[in-house]
């Protein structure tokens, strides 16, 4: 168990809807991370939060959105749901923000959540 | 170009055999980190060992050690005694320095274990 908790485990939707994911961080980390992984596209980074600001994006579409709250615990929110969207979206977890001197820190990830939409 | 490359789809090892997944990673800064997960068919990504880049020896975490090849920029994976159990997709993983956000990963290797 690495301290990360993902909720729902799975979730069934249709085209066009809109889901949130929950993520909270292990205790004591910061920064929270989220990840798509699809079969054709693997691990896709898609956004970092620290300490309640974004920190980097990667490649996140326009119908996606994230906040990290006060009590740090983050929700991605995908809307507009499209059939490619079907994926395992993780979140994981480090203590700082990922700068050049914690580059070294290592990300630990949730259980993910699979994403099925039809 | 790819910032990690994981050249074998799929690799079998027999039970309580030794097994090397090979990891080429490219950068040009300095300091980094690279990493090792391991993906089980329930799907959680476990992480395994951590190799920084001016680390002097090669990191060692059970039955996990990591053959770091600086020159080369290979960071291969390699599994002592097998067991049943290490069956799973390994990724390799990379983190920069100079933007640490970021985690690269390589498109995994699926090892399974013969008994």
């Amino acid at each position: 168990d690495s301290g990360v908790t993902q909720t729902p485990k799975h979730l069934i939707t249709a085209t066009g809807q809109r889901v949130t994911l929950r993520c909270s961080p292990r205790s004591g980390d910061l920064s929270v991370y989220w990840y798509q992984q699809s079969l054709d596209q693997g691990l896709q980074f898609l956004i970092q939060y620290y300490n309640g600001e974004e920190r980097a994006k990667g490649n996140i579409l326009e119908r996606f959105s994230a906040q990290q709250f006060p009590d740090l615990h983050s929700e991605l929110n995908l809307s507009s749901l499209e059939l490619g969207d079907s994926a395992l979206y993780f979140c994981a977890s480090s203590v700082g923000p990922g700068t050049r001197s914690t580059f070294q820190e290592t990300q630990y990830f949730g259980p993910g959540t699979r994403l099925l939409v039809l | 170009a790819q910032k990690i490359t994981q050249t074998q789809p799929g690799m079998f090892v027999q039970e309580k055999e030794a097994v090397t997944l090979d990891c080429t990673y490219d950068t040009s800064d300095p300091s980094y980190g690279l990493f090792w997960y391991k993906q089980p068919s329930s799907g959680e990504m476990i992480f395994l060992i951590y190799q920084g880049s001016y680390d002097q020896q090669n990191a060692t975490e059970g039955r996990y050690s990591l053959n770091f090849q600086k020159a080369r920029k290979s960071a291969n994976l390699v599994i002592s005694a097998s067991q049943l159990g290490d069956s799973a997709m390994y990724f390799c993983a990379m983190r920069e320095g100079n933007t640490g956000n970021q985690f690269y990963f390589g498109t995994g290797t699926s090892l399974t274990v013969i008994p």
